[in-house]
Parts: structure tokens; sequence; C-alpha cells
């Protein structure tokens, strides 16, 4: 079974810093897909950053970055010059080979960006 | 456009009542996916519908009966609802349920449900 880990509940970070929210995942899988969401209060869940596991570079996308390690199976996002309206949960997320329709959602992380 | 709509923003119910949720996209995905979200948890699948099929049912309650007329719009037809059925419900789309994991879904805003 497919497993994803987030250890952080709640995370802060000055505004304009970086952060480091943390995901570890569990498959027995050669082939999957890492994703990360944001969801802010309203509830929409809003997709960051994907990472597949034959991917050699870590993905980037705008002040987003995902750490893959793939030997110590974490994939872990980087949020660069925080902005107040990156406050929000994050869900680190997986897919595998032949369910790519399922999504694993971790438990989530909250992120508050302070002055 | 990655725009998936969903209405109503907001649904307030009665045990005995019958309500729909609507879902939307214009993006020619040919995959949607109803989620249910309870506070403080992730989202849960409930259904997908792969080509107006559907491919997956997590062993919802019959009382949730997923409806995808066109590849366009999905259903959530509600019947029943106990007062626990109260959460936040998330439509999603991906391009297809090819194998691929990169099909990425992306998710509309959701609509709070609260049922009494």
């Amino acid at each position: 079974a497919q497993k994803i880990t987030q250890t952080q509940p709640g995370m802060f970070v000055q505004e304009k810093e970086a952060v480091t929210l943390d995901c570890t995942y569990d498959t027995s899988d050669q082939s999957y897909g890492l994703f990360w969401y944001k969801q802010p209060s309203s509830g929409e869940m809003i997709f960051l950053i994907y990472q597949g596991s034959y991917d050699e570079q870590n993905a980037t996308e705008g002040r987003y970055s995902l750490n893959f390690q793939k030997a110590r199976k974490s994939a872990n996002l980087v949020i660069s010059a925080s902005q107040l309206g990156d406050s929000a949960m994050y869900f680190c997320a997986m897919t595998y080979t032949g369910t790519a329709s399922k999504l694993t959602f971790g438990t989530g992380t909250r992120l508050q960006v302070t002055l | 456009d990655t725009e998936v709509t969903q209405t109503p923003k907001h649904l307030v119910m009665g045990m005995t009542n019958k309500k729909s949720l609507k879902c939307e996209q214009h993006m020619g995905h040919r995959a949607m996916y109803w989620y249910k979200q309870k506070a403080k948890k992730p989202p849960e699948l409930m259904f997908v519908y792969s080509y107006e099929k559907l491919s997956i049912n997590e062993s919802v309650p019959s009382r949730f009966s997923p409806e995808c007329p066109n590849s366009s719009l999905l259903n959530l037809h509600l019947h029943a609802l106990q007062p626990e059925d109260s959460a936040l419900y998330l439509c999603a789309s991906s391009r297809q349920t090819s194998g691929r994991e990169e099909e990425t879904q992306y998710f509309g805003p959701g609509t709070r449900l609260l049922v009494l």
C-alpha cells in the first residue's frame, strides 16, 4: 500500500523567508508521481508542482521547488520568498502506476506567513 | 485555463431532502472525480469517471449517486443524507485515466454541505 507522511502539522515563516515543507512516501512501485497542492481557507485545492519518479531533475514552478530524494523517499516542497498569500494548508500527494486516477494524500501542513 | 466550476458553493439540507451538486469543466478532460473532505482532514476519493463511465466507486453509500451526462459535466445526487455527511465536496478533472502517473488533477472550489 502507498502512504504519504507529512510530519509537520503547522509551520510559521516570516514574510520573504524561504520555508521547507516535509513529505515522505512509502511505495514498492518503481513508477509513480508526486504532487503538492495548496488549499487556502476558501477550500479550493490548487495544484502547485509535480515530480515524476523517473525525473532526474528537481521540479520547479516559480517560487516553488520540489526537493526530490528518491533513495530517501522524500519529496519536500520549498517555497522561496514567502508571501502573506502563501498562508494555507499544503498537501503532498502521490499516484502510482496503474491507478493514476487515485491520489493518496498526506495529512497536510498548515503554513502561516507572518510579517 | 485550468478552471473547474462547482455549484452551489454552500448547501444546507435536511435528512429527507434530495439535492444535487454540479461540476463543470471545459478543458477537454476525460476523467472526472468526486472527493469528500472533512474538516482538518485530507480529501478522500469517492468516485472516478473515465470517458463518461464510472470506473471507480470507493464503496460509497448508495445515498450518494454520481452521474456524468457528458464529458464536461459531473453531478452528485444526494438523498437521505446523514449529519455525518456534512463536509466539503470537491470535484476534480484530469486529461484521462491513462495509467500515466503524471495526470494532474485540477480541482474546483468545492461545495460546503451541511446536513441537519
